[in-house]
């Protein structure tokens, strides 16, 4: 496949349980990003990775949030103590990053997350 | 603070006409534009974008205009199709993370008739 891919698709968990979120950006884009979207919001920015490091995470909320790409490649955005207002839509997208100017961020379908 | 505003949040066109989308913003130090579109259930997918440094861009049907002294920026799409129809979205980013940092607005559902 050549477009970002997003694993589940949906995931519906109970109030204080752990959830994980996956991402497979496209092969070869060294940037990954995370948003989340609310119901009538646009995306919100969460965390950047450049590589295996993440360069910007200010826009995870709290420590509850934290994310990962240990290889530089797939991501995964892992929520614990879940609660209500969590659920939203999580959105993945990369670019080809390679420094100076903006490059065209690709996203995946994201992943709706519900919290009951 | 919704940095980045869309006022309208549906617009319904007739096939063929013109859709003239708006989009405000109040930080003065982003410096690159950038429309999203996006259908359900899937991602948002880039359509145009606009550096700070021009006040047009054009591809296609697709115009973005800008206006640093007002913050304010337009997309056009002329003429409309109805594959027009999905909800977009006004983003922009800042260099002080080298612009990788999208500050969208809230999204524009757009409707073409038939």
């Amino acid at each position: 496949g050549a477009g970002v891919s997003q694993t589940p698709s949906n995931k519906v968990t109970e109030k204080g349980k752990y959830v994980e979120l996956r991402c497979d950006p496209i092969s070869g884009h060294t940037a990954l990003y995370w948003y989340r979207q609310s119901l009538g919001q646009g995306p919100e920015f969460l965390i950047y990775f450049q590589g295996t490091g993440a360069a910007d995470d200010s826009g995870l909320p709290n420590d509850r949030f934290f994310a990962v790409r240990p290889e530089g490649s797939v991501s995964t955005l892992k929520i614990q103590r879940t609660e209500r207002g969590d659920s939203a839509v999580y959105l993945c997208a990369s670019s080809s990053k390679a420094g100076g100017d903006y490059n065209e961020q690709f996203f995946g379908p994201g992943t709706r997350l519900t919290v009951l | 603070d919704q940095q980045v505003k869309q006022n309208s949040p549906s617009l319904s066109v007739q096939e063929g006409r013109i859709s003239i989308l708006n989009c405000d913003y109040t930080n003065s130090m982003f410096d690159y534009f950038l429309w999203y579109k996006k259908y359900p259930a899937e991602g948002p997918t880039f359509l145009i974008s606009i550096s700070s440094i021009k006040d047009k861009n054009e591809d296609g049907r697709f115009t973005v205009f800008l206006n640093k002294s007002a913050k304010h920026l337009s997309l056009h799409i002329v003429p409309s199709q109805p594959g027009d129809s999905a909800v977009y979205f006004c983003a922009a980013s800042a260099p002080d993370f080298g612009n990788e940092k999208l500050t969208f607005g809230t999204g524009t559902r757009l409707t073409i008739i038939p």
